[in-house]
């Protein structure tokens, strides 16, 4: 069964800490991307990797770290320097990165800060 | 200013019913116009990509125009079902791998 997973699906955080957003897929894509969504906004890109050990930063990356030492993963890691991280988290993959190929969506992380 | 715009902003339609969603985009370069539908707390599902050549492309009762000149693009829905109430995202992408998101159009189908 292909596709692309996230986990928690709902995730709490107090003040301060750091937590760690999976995403996993199996679609054996290249790229890989991270996306934040909050209520009427757009996504905003925090961080994507055209490959394996190798990412570069969105438009919105400060607060965030991210790593890509598999080809299917791409955790996600919201430290305690972001200032608002209560947020929908939206994690993506892609074959490649060319201009036609397709954005595939995991089910989202909502986080929420307490 | 590279933006994304959408109207509405919510639409209510009888079930059985056409209707048509908007977006205009000021992205330049351009490469491609992709429309998404979002469930309620669900990832985006793609529905079509169109190039710069394209002007049409359907997928079932989707079909989505182009006008690059304008830099319009349509999203036309033909009787609508219940199952197609969620948010619909219109995406340019900005070569080399920008992608410039809608803030999307929430459609809600009543029986």
């Amino acid at each position: 069964d292909g596709g692309i997973t996230q986990s928690p699906k709902y995730l709490f955080r107090k003040e301060g800490q750091n937590v760690t957003l999976s995403c996993e897929q199996n679609l054996n894509h290249d790229a890989m991307y991270w996306y934040r969504q909050d209520p009427g906004q757009g996504l905003r890109l925090i961080y994507y990797s055209q490959i394996v050990n190798d990412f570069q930063k969105g438009d919105i990356a400060e607060g965030y770290s991210v790593s890509r030492e598999k080809k299917e993963s791409f955790p996600l890691t919201v430290t305690s320097a972001q200032k608002n991280p209560t947020a929908f988290y939206l994690c993506a993959s892609s074959i490649g990165d060319r201009d036609t190929d397709t954005q595939y969506f995991g089910p989202g992380t909502r986080l929420t800060v307490l | 200013k590279n933006q994304v715009e959408q109207s509405p902003q919510s639409l209510i339609i009888l079930e059985g019913k056409n209707c048509t969603l908007q977006c205009n985009y000021t992205v330049s370069p351009f490469s491609n116009l992709r429309w998404y539908k979002q469930d309620t707390g669900r990832g985006p599902v793609s529905l079509t990509i169109m190039t710069f050549s394209e002007n049409t492309k359907s997928n079932g009762r989707y079909t989505a125009t182009l006008d690059a000149d304008t830099k319009q693009s349509s999203l036309h829905i033909t009787a609508s079902q219940l199952s197609d109430s969620a948010s619909y995202i219109c995406v340019v992408r900005r070569p080399p791998y920008k992608y410039i998101f809608g803030t999307g159009t929430r459609l809600k189908v009543l029986a």
